[in-house]
Parts: C-alpha cells; structure tokens; sequence
C-alpha cells in the first residue's frame, strides 16, 4: 500500500494555465506538508496542514492555493502557471505537532514543466 | 534563522570505498537532526535521526553523530555500494516550528563497481 501518493506523476502544460496537483496519504497522520524541489536539488517547504488547518505559510506567490478537504488529502492549485514554476513538488505528511520529533513520510514527487 | 549547510557534491567513490558527507546547522532551539536518501526518480525516505545531543542514529550501515558542540551532523558509512547511490539531504526541525524541515542543498553520491 502506498503510504503517501500524488497525483500526476508528471505534468506538462503552458504558461497561463491552471493546474492542481493532488495528495493523499493513508497513515492516519494529522500534518501534511508541500515542498518544492528546484532543478539543483534544493527543497523549500511551501505549506502545512495540520487537521485540515493552514499552520506554515511560506513566502509563495498568492498563485498558489493548497486545499484541505480533509485530513487525508492536501491538494496544491496553481494558477497562470509561469516557467520558474517548473519544478518537482513533493507532499509529506506526519503525525503531529505535539511531542518529539516526527518522520515525514514524502510522496514520489509530481515533476511540473511549464514550456 | 534556522538554515543548513551541506557538503557540495557531487561526490563519486568506488565501491567499498569510505564515505562522509559533512553536514552543520544553525538553529534557533534546540534541533532534531535528520539525513534523508532520495534515489533516482523517487521521493525522499528517512535514513536515520537523532534527538539530542550524542545520540547516534544509524540505519542500513549509515552512522550519524549528533554533535551539539561542533553543531554538526555528518553521515558516514565504512564501505558503500552501488545501491547507495543517491541525493543524501541533512535536514532538521525544531519543536514549536510546525514541525517544517529545513532542508540542506543536498549530496549527490554516485558509486561506481
């Protein structure tokens, strides 16, 4: 059983476009998280949903919406795509905030290219 | 701020070969340290962690030393394999931040047979 999934793997699309990715996890975890992963490796975190309440904000574009319909899935919406925004965009999840420190179990990555 | 700072790759070794990856934080409290693997085409999986200062983690022949007073986290292993592969990342998270990771810029390693 995937742990963490995304959906699409890859995606191809123009500048201008809308596109939402999505996530769902089935760990029964109450944190999940986007991350974005630049051509050279570097990963910054973008959002955190903690029971379906927005908890990190990163400084990112208002282009970028992330959506909680409930704890198991946190999808990411970005509007009038741009070609910086070419790049592979993981989502995690953990367990919670409270208490020691946590795993983040990462999904498989969705690659994003806008041409 | 909290912030990471990693050893630039990439780094390519012959198998049965010594590997370290050097790895140093700054952080405001008191952190939890982690390296991550990410292989070819997939997402990131935890490799080991330590919680506090002197802890060891360790994980499929991967050691890692939490050392507060150097402020380092290196990753070591006596004899790698071509399997290891891979993008290794140090990260940490510190109670009360959400639990977000800070992520090092990551390491390339490729070993050769």
């Amino acid at each position: 059983d995937t742990a963490v999934s995304q959906t699409p793997k890859y995606l191809v699309t123009q500048m201008g476009n809308d596109k939402s990715i999505k996530c769902e996890q089935n760990l029964g975890h109450d944190t999940m998280y986007w991350y974005k992963q630049d051509s050279k490796k570097f990963l910054k975190i973008m959002f955190s949903y903690n029971n379906k309440e927005l908890i990190i904000n990163e400084t990112v574009p208002n282009r970028f919406s992330p959506k909680s319909p409930d704890k198991a899935h946190l999808n990411l919406h970005i509007n009038s795509l741009e070609l910086g925004d070419s790049a592979v965009y993981f989502c995690a999840s953990s367990q919670g905030l409270a208490g020691g420190p946590e795993t983040q179990y990462f999904g498989p990555g969705t690659r994003l290219l806008v041409l | 701020g909290n912030s990471v700072t990693q050893m630039e790759g990439p780094v390519t070794l012959s198998e049965e070969a010594f590997l370290t990856i050097n790895c140093t934080y700054t952080a405001t409290g008191y952190p939890s340290l982690f390296w991550y693997v990410q292989y070819p085409g997939e997402g990131l999986q935890l490799l080991l962690k330590a919680t506090k200062a002197d802890d060891k983690g360790s994980n499929k022949g991967f050691e890692a030393t939490y050392r507060k007073e150097t402020t380092s986290f290196h990753l070591e292993k006596g004899s790698v394999q071509v399997s290891d592969s891979a993008v290794y990342f140090c990260a940490l998270s510190v109670r009360g931040s959400a639990r977000q990771l800070t992520f090092g810029s990551g390491t390339q390693l490729t070993v050769l047979p």
